[in-house]
């Protein structure tokens, strides 16, 4: 199981972007790097999974470079709606393996 | 809405006691995960089962157990309950065993006094 770094907790003010980055100097060939968003008392919620590269979706941006030691994600234009604590798991598409959460990075957006 | 339900929202007992929590995970997903989140931390995970089967375990403690139906429904049973056992319980679902993609429901919130 790859261990993940995130910062403890990140500001930023309204309609900046956000960029979240998480280590995992031990991702194995066949780990993925997956996001979730979570609210206070709700259940997490999945933002975006990749591999290499960029992915992107409606919500967010991942960046992963070349070396997949790192990922980033990037948040564009956050609102006051995007104070959450966000987790970066990683791990194999076999087994049940990634489902270490950690403790994320909470992201406070300030007016 | 995720599509993954859970019951009770909430939860009150006394020490010692016994309860069970349901879940019912999302239409055509096979996996149920177990999680337990106390104040300020982590998502702790305890437990996984695949189409009725035990496929991971994590810090689950033996006064807990847990089991997933030929429905596909699961309980997540908790005994001998202590007051460090209060916290909120998450179900989440997903459709393979590889846990990757998780719905999760929003919770029963266990209080145990």
């Amino acid at each position: 199981l790859a261990k993940t770094t995130q910062p403890i907790s990140m500001d930023s003010y309204e309609g900046q972007e956000v960029n979240i980055t998480c280590s995992h100097n031990n991702i194995a060939t066949n780990d993925y790097i997956t996001w979730y968003q979570q609210f206070p008392s709700q259940g997490p919620r999945f933002i975006i999974q990749g591999y290499k590269t960029k992915v992107t979706n409606e919500v967010a941006s991942l960046f992963i470079p070349a070396d997949r030691k790192s990922s980033t994600l990037s948040l564009p234009r956050v609102s006051l709606s995007d104070t959450a604590v966000y987790y970066c798991l990683v791990g194999a598409q076999t087994g049940a393996n990634n489902l270490f959460f950690g403790t994320g990075t909470r992201l406070t957006v300030i007016p | 809405d995720s599509g993954v339900t859970q019951t009770p929202k909430h939860l009150i007992t006394a020490t010692g006691q016994r309860v069970t929590l349901r879940c019912s995970p999302r239409s055509g997903d096979l996996s149920v995960y177990w999680y337990q989140q106390s104040l300020d931390q982590g998502l702790q995970f305890l437990i996984q089962y695949y189409n009725g089967e035990e496929r991971a375990k994590g810090n689950i403690l033996e006064r807990f157990s847990a089991q997933q139906f030929p429905d596909l429904h699961s309980e997540l049973n908790l005994s001998s309950l202590e007051l460090g056992d209060s916290a909120l319980y998450f179900c989440a679902s997903s459709a393979s065993g590889h846990g990757y993609e998780q719905y999760f429901g929003p919770g029963t919130r266990l209080t145990v006094t």
